[in-house]
């Protein structure tokens, strides 16, 4: 059984901090990995997606993939209140097949 | 580029109705997903489309679910009858090809979603 694990949290940092959040998928046939961010009440948006081992950076978006520890996170610097929302990890396998989605990580930015 | 468009937004029916959602993914998108998500967790996949084949429908409650994508553009996901356990919402999503070479081609894009309740 394929599985993508998320801390629920809720996690909270103070405004301007580095939010880090995590993830841990159980197959290693993993290919591509990706963060979606979602307010309440709203759908999903991607944010970032990362298929190589290390760093990639986007703005004030960083996520780390390690394919050897099957842990992928996202940070966030400078965060800010908008940045408050749940972040679901999702994980795709050989093929572009089962996308398979953690539970999210609800985040509280206090201003 | 218009983004995926979903109807209705909400939904609200009593229990052994039946329902219908609709979605048009972003135009050229070759696969659409159907994914469930109910409070508090994230979205389970439900159906996977490429063109008008289905690619995976392995979690789809068979026994009242259906769905199709006859022109492999827009969609329908049907639920007769609704039981009180499918009140979530339902969220249809398009990527430009899953098959591609690339994993940027699984990238997923989300619509609105349809809020159901059943009563």
């Amino acid at each position: 059984q394929k599985e993508v694990e998320q801390n629920s949290g809720p996690l909270s940092v103070p405004e301007g901090a580095i939010a880090s959040l995590n993830c841990t998928y159980s197959d290693r046939g993993s290919q591509s990995f990706f963060w979606y961010r979602q307010y309440s009440g709203k759908s999903p948006e991607l944010i970032m997606s990362i298929y190589s081992n290390g760093d990639k950076e986007d703005g004030r978006f960083t996520a780390q993939l390690n394919k050897a520890s099957q842990y992928v996170s996202l940070l966030i610097r400078d965060s800010q209140p908008s940045d408050s929302a749940t972040y679901l990890c999702a994980v795709s396998y050989t093929g572009g097949f089962k996308t398979i989605f953690g539970a999210g990580t609800r985040l509280f930015v206090k201003a | 580029e218009a983004g995926v468009a979903q109807s209705p937004r909400y939904k609200i029916i009593e229990k052994r109705q039946s329902v219908a959602f609709w979605c048009n993914p972003i135009s050229g998108h070759a696969t659409l997903y159907w994914y469930q998500q109910i409070l508090g967790q994230g979205p389970k996949l439900l159906i996977q489309f490429q063109n008008n084949g289905v690619v995976d429908d392995s979690q789809l409650p068979k026994d009242r679910f259906s769905a199709e994508r006859l022109k492999g553009v827009d969609s329908t996901l049907k639920i007769q009858p609704a039981k009180l356990e499918d009140s979530a919402v339902y969220l249809c999503a398009s990527s430009l090809d899953f098959r591609g070479g690339s994993p940027f081609y699984n990238e997923q894009f989300f619509g609105p979603g349809t809020r159901l309740t059943v009563l």
